[in-house]
């Protein structure tokens, strides 16, 4: 069965520190994996997503990713933390893309002036 | 622009009411989907439809029941057999494998 595990339920980074998410999945098949943030009171945006082709990801907002397969893992990275990036950041796992997602139990990020 | 609307964005239920969130979309997206999200816990799916006149249950469906009658509307309505009804509700589309499109999410809180 799929799952998601993020490790840190809560992560604080000084405003210009690389920002360091973690994001490990099990997937019988190659997944499709994505990562959304939530800004409060509000619906999930598509941050980026792999889909089986390049392993290092460029999504929105100066974010990327790199799915590593032997270490069954997905983490999300910033090299320099904005204010703007303070949210809740999941990340989700599908089998083939066209079946459930499933999410992660979410990071809350925090960004120190 | 293309989009989900939810409505309401707060909605307040008494004890042993039924009450309808609504979901529309314009993305012409086929697939549509509900999930519930109460703190720490992420997003739980409810019901899920890949096209008009079908559905199928998530993993948390007691208490929920779906309609989908036009590929636009996928309205969700709370039951009173739903005893800890108080979450964020947020509906969601697909189209191909691209992942998900949300909306902004309708608060339900019961007084």
């Amino acid at each position: 069965a799929q799952s998601v595990t993020q490790l840190g339920s809560h992560v604080s980074v000084s405003e210009g520190a690389l920002v360091l998410l973690r994001c490990n999945y099990s997937s019988s098949v190659p997944p499709y994996l994505f990562w959304y943030v939530q800004y409060p009171n509000q619906g999930l945006q598509l941050l980026l997503k792999y889909t089986s082709a390049a392993t290092l990801v460029k999504g929105i907002n100066g974010f990327e990713a790199e799915f590593k397969k032997s270490e069954t893992s997905f983490h999300l990275t910033k090299p320099s933390a904005h204010m703007s990036d303070a949210a809740e950041y999941f990340c989700a796992v599908s089998d083939t893309g066209y079946d459930k997602v499933i999410f992660g139990p979410g990071t809350s990020l925090s960004v120190i002036p | 622009d293309g989009g989900i609307t939810q409505s309401p964005k707060y909605l307040f239920r008494k004890e042993g009411q039924n009450v309808t969130l609504s979901c529309e979309q314009n993305l012409n997206h086929d697939a549509m989907y509900w999930y519930r999200q109460d703190p720490g816990q992420g997003l739980r799916l409810i019901y899920y439809s890949q096209i008009v006149n079908d559905f199928q249950k998530g993993d948390i469906a007691e208490g929920y029941s779906v309609s989908r009658e036009k590929k636009e509307s996928f309205p969700l309505t709370v039951t009173s057999a739903q005893k800890n009804p108080t979450a964020f509700y947020l509906c969601a589309t697909r189209q191909g494998a691209g992942g998900y499109t949300f909306g902004s999410g309708t608060r339900l809180t019961v007084v």
